[in-house]
């Protein structure tokens, strides 16, 4: 159970473009959802957190007009890189959590990411 | 400002080998306290979870304890095999959302 799903695993663009991935939990409602990104041997560093039907809440540092979240039911949550630069290459990792789950509110169930490359 | 850091940030050991994974974090407050496995390329898969008020928790040949108090958290491996290969990645809760630490690296050697 408390399986996360993200779509799709890898995507190349062109610099300028708009890319969406989504994000599902395959089997719960997942109140809240996470978006993190991840640089090459880094760690994950959270963009912003979403409750279904309200708006993100961004974290310090992440433009809003720029990554784009929509949580539009408690199965789905989508982040949109709107013109995408070379700079914004990096892996998208969501993750999902519901209060009525094992580990409650607390425990966050993560997708498998998304490998995002802008030429 | 709640800060997660892991020693060793590498480590490489022959097969059969047990060993310990370190973990400390600034802010005591937390709720909970996670160990992630990260594959290259991959996402997370879940190891372990602390509850703040636990001091440990076992699945196979996985140990994780706690000390809240002190900030630092082990997780034990024992008996390493070569699929244990991964990143270790430390995450807390509390106040702030879940804060990583940039993992150690584990290279089990057959």
């Amino acid at each position: 159970g408390a399986v996360v799903s993200q779509h799709p695993s890898r995507v190349i663009c062109k610099s300028g473009t708009s890319v969406k991935i989504e994000c599902r939990s395959l089997d719960f409602q997942a109140t809240t959802m996470f978006w993190y990104r991840q640089f090459p041997k880094q760690s994950l560093m959270l963009m912003a957190t979403s409750n279904e039907g309200s708006k993100a809440t961004y974290e310090q540092g992440v433009e809003k007009d720029k990554f784009l979240i929509n949580h539009a039911s408690l199965t789905l949550s989508t982040l949109t890189v709107t013109s995408a630069h070379p700079e914004d290459s990096s892996f998208y990792i969501c993750s999902a959590s519901s209060p009525t789950i094992a580990g409650g509110a607390d425990e966050q169930f993560f997708g498998p990411g998304t490998r995002l490359t802008v030429l | 400002k709640q800060e997660v850091t892991q020693i060793p940030a590498a480590l490489s050991v022959p097969e059969g080998e047990n060993l310990v994974l370190n973990c400390s974090f600034t802010d005591s407050a937390i709720y909970n306290l996670q160990w992630f496995r990260q594959d290259p390329g991959k996402g997370l898969t879940s190891l372990l979870l602390i509850q703040s008020s636990q001091r440990e928790q076992t699945s196979g040949r996985l140990n994780a304890s706690l000390d809240k108090s002190s900030g630092r958290s082990t997780l034990y491996i024992a008996a390493s095999q070569p699929g244990d290969s991964a990143t270790y990645l430390c995450a807390v809760s509390g106040n702030t959302p879940l804060v990583f630490g940039k993992g150690t690296r584990l290279s089990v050697i057959a």
